[in-house]
């Protein structure tokens, strides 16, 4: 199966509060998993990505917290911001020349004051 | 750094008009190219990709083509548009050193009337 599902669909969080998006996937060959974040009318651009040889990664308030075990992964956004108001996306792929990219569905975040 | 330069931004076509969308990459060489469609509040749905010249895959079978006559161009076309071809039409590219992690460009909005 090369499904990636994505929850919640939307969020909504208080400014200094924790947004968390949550993503499954069925293929074990997928090796890389990456976030992207879209502004409306604007492409996406890639927040964050691990591989599955490490559980966790953090890059400033964002971390991707990673379970090879249950095949889950998810997004944390920590001190979320109104700035951060944008849909997030959760992707997996496999390696190789034709490297192809499944996206989960989407979740529209949107941080009140 | 490698950008993904797509025209025209917004295009409103009448049903059973042709289209041609056009996508060009500055910043790296022989990239894997991918269109995607993304309909209103949806995810990305791959439509085809691309790992060279005159090498092109589609992904569903549907009323687009797609080709790649140079090695940093790749367009998107329709002989005949239906209603159900509008979206958000996405180019994105994949740099070999940069294994999985694709970058996009800013889109067209398609609008079938």
């Amino acid at each position: 199966q090369q499904q990636v599902k994505q929850s919640p669909q939307s969020l909504i969080v208080q400014k200094g509060g924790i947004s968390i998006i949550n993503c499954a996937y069925e293929n074990t060959a997928f090796d890389y998993f990456p976030w992207y974040q879209q502004f409306p009318g604007k492409g996406p651009a890639l927040l964050i990505a691990i591989r599955p040889d490490v559980s966790e990664k953090k890059e400033g308030r964002f971390t991707i917290s990673f379970n090879k075990s249950a095949k889950q992964f998810s997004l944390h956004i920590m001190d979320s911001q109104p700035g951060d108001s944008a849909t997030y996306f959760c992707a997996a792929s496999t390696t190789g020349t034709a490297s192809k990219l499944t996206f989960g569905t989407g979740t529209r975040l949107q941080v009140t004051l | 750094s490698q950008t993904i330069h797509q025209w025209p931004a917004t295009l409103v076509q009448p049903v059973g008009s042709p289209l041609s969308l056009e996508c060009t990459v500055e910043g790296t060489s022989n990239p894997n190219l991918y269109w995607y469609r993304q309909a209103a509040g949806r995810g990305l749905q791959l439509l085809f990709y691309s790992i060279g010249i005159d090498q092109i895959s589609s992904e569903v079978p549907q009323n687009l083509s797609a080709s790649r006559p140079q090695d940093r161009q790749f367009i998107l076309s329709s002989k005949k548009l239906l209603l159900s071809d509008s979206g958000f039409y996405l180019c994105a590219g994949l740099a070999g050193q940069f294994w999985g992690e694709q970058f996009f460009g800013p889109g067209t909005r398609l609008t079938v009337l």
